[in-house]
């Protein structure tokens, strides 16, 4: 089985800085790799998605994420954060017959 | 298009008593999914039906049942809540297993 690790559960950032997720999987062999966003009492909306094409996967939002093999990584960023990036993000996996996903971070915006 | 819809959006219930949460989804999708979400544990699989006529557990099986009513419907039913159920419910479909899923808004449930 699949698990997913997102470092840190807790992200603040100032407006305008660089937003930084950290996510790594278990996984030896490519898999589909996801990043979800979900704002206040709201369902995960996707933001990009790995699917062993291109490494550098460009989302929604002006987020992208960078799939590197050797690390096992699936880093996502942001070059400037915005008041609108609040919010928490999921790192998932496609883990055989499902997705398997992170515990979450959640992003704080500050003035 | 409204994608995958949820109702209700609330609910309070008392122990013991049951309800049926609803999901419903436009997309034509073959596979569909509920977790629920609880502060600190991400999200956890319940059951999810890979197709049409078939439903599977996931993680948390215990004390809910499902329905794949038809291949836009999958319900979730509680027989007899508990406490330990209070959270906050997701429904979502994917086209085939393992894909991108689409969530619904989710049911707040709280069990007293």
């Amino acid at each position: 089985a699949q698990s997913v690790t997102q470092l840190g559960s807790h992200v603040s950032v100032s407006e305008g800085a660089l937003v930084l997720l950290r996510c790594n999987y278990s996984s030896s062999v490519p898999p589909y790799l996801f990043w979800y966003v979900q704002y206040p009492n709201q369902g995960l909306q996707l933001l990009l998605k790995y699917t062993s094409a291109a490494t550098l996967v460009k989302g929604i939002n002006g987020f992208e994420a960078e799939f590197k093999k050797s690390e096992t990584s699936f880093h996502l960023t942001k070059p400037s954060a915005h008041m609108s990036d609040a919010a928490e993000y999921f790192c998932a996996v496609s883990d055989d017959y499902k997705l398997s996903f992170g515990a979450g971070t959640t992003v704080t915006v500050r003035a | 298009n409204a994608g995958v819809t949820q109702t209700p959006k609330f609910q309070v219930l008392k122990t013991g008593q049951s309800m049926t949460l609803q999901c419903a989804q436009d997309m034509n999708h073959n596979s569909m999914y509920w977790y629920r979400q609880d502060p600190g544990m991400g999200l956890r699989l319940i059951y999810y039906s890979a197709s049409e006529g078939t439903t599977d557990k996931g993680e948390v099986p215990n004390g809910y049942n499902v329905s794949r009513l038809n291949k836009r419907e999958f319900s979730l039913r509680l027989e007899s809540a508990a406490p330990s159920q209070t959270s906050v419910y997701f429904c979502a479909s994917s086209e085939q297993e393992a894909y991108e899923q689409y969530f619904g808004p989710g049911t707040r449930l709280t069990v007293t």
